[in-house]
């Protein structure tokens, strides 16, 4: 079993759609990060959440931390093509103090 | 700009021939580490270095093994290439310690096992 399950696995939208990726774990976490990979590339930060309940917004992406700190979620509004690529969240539970998990991936296709 | 940096992009080897994959940093980070990726799964983990200290995943297999001979590089060494290692590497770095553990990732070196 995964750690941190992410859901779901695969989209394909349309642009101009919204749409909500899910990060959930069953462990509390002291910080989520959230990273985009695109093909052929090595995944790039995009945010950092560590309060429980934090909103944080980069543009048209909305994250948010669980007040439990167990979860996460990404939103995007009014998708693009140049959104596609594979989204990971990824974190340190707090019960282990420094072994860093990333999440199950979703597979983003923005379609034009 | 600080990066990580891997080396080469794309590598071609032959079954059993063994290869090596470099990555450095100008980030200054005391946590280097290599991942394993095959086709829109997540990166796997193989090793990190804290500093010189080498920590191993359980699952890692004994093919694979790494060097870090000062801050800014490291090493994968895959001994004897098997098909099933082919995949992409990727090279991350972080400060270390603290809540944030935020990793910073190199472009990949796509391996291609023939």
């Amino acid at each position: 079993t995964q750690l941190l399950e992410q859901s779901p696995q695969f989209l394909s939208i349309q642009e101009g759609e919204n749409l909500t990726v899910y990060c959930n774990s069953s462990s509390v976490f002291s910080s989520l990060q959230w990273y985009r990979q695109e093909p052929g590339e090595g995944p790039v930060l995009l945010v950092t959440v560590v309060t429980g309940g934090e909103v944080k917004k980069l543009k048209r992406l909305t994250f948010q931390f669980g007040d439990a700190r167990k979860d996460s979620s990404l939103h995007i509004t009014a998708a693009q093509p140049g959104d596609t690529g594979l989204y990971l969240c990824a974190g340190v539970p707090r019960r282990t103090g420094n072994q860093f998990y990333f999440g199950t991936g979703t597979s983003l296709t923005v379609i034009p | 700009d600080a990066m990580v940096i891997q080396n080469p992009r794309y590598q071609v080897t032959q079954f059993g021939k063994p290869v090596t994959l470099s990555c450095s940093q100008t980030l200054n980070h005391n946590v280097m580490y290599w991942y394993q990726q095959k086709s829109s799964q997540a990166p796997k983990l193989l090793f990190h270095y804290y500093d010189k200290d080498f920590n191993n995943e359980a699952d890692t297999p004994d093919n694979f093994q790494s060097r870090r001979p000062n801050t800014s590089f490291c090493f994968l060494d895959i001994r004897s290439p098997g098909l099933g290692d082919a995949a992409m590497y990727l090279c991350a770095t972080s400060r270390g310690g603290g809540m944030t553990y935020e990793q910073y990732f190199g472009p990949g070196t796509r391996l291609t096992v023939t």
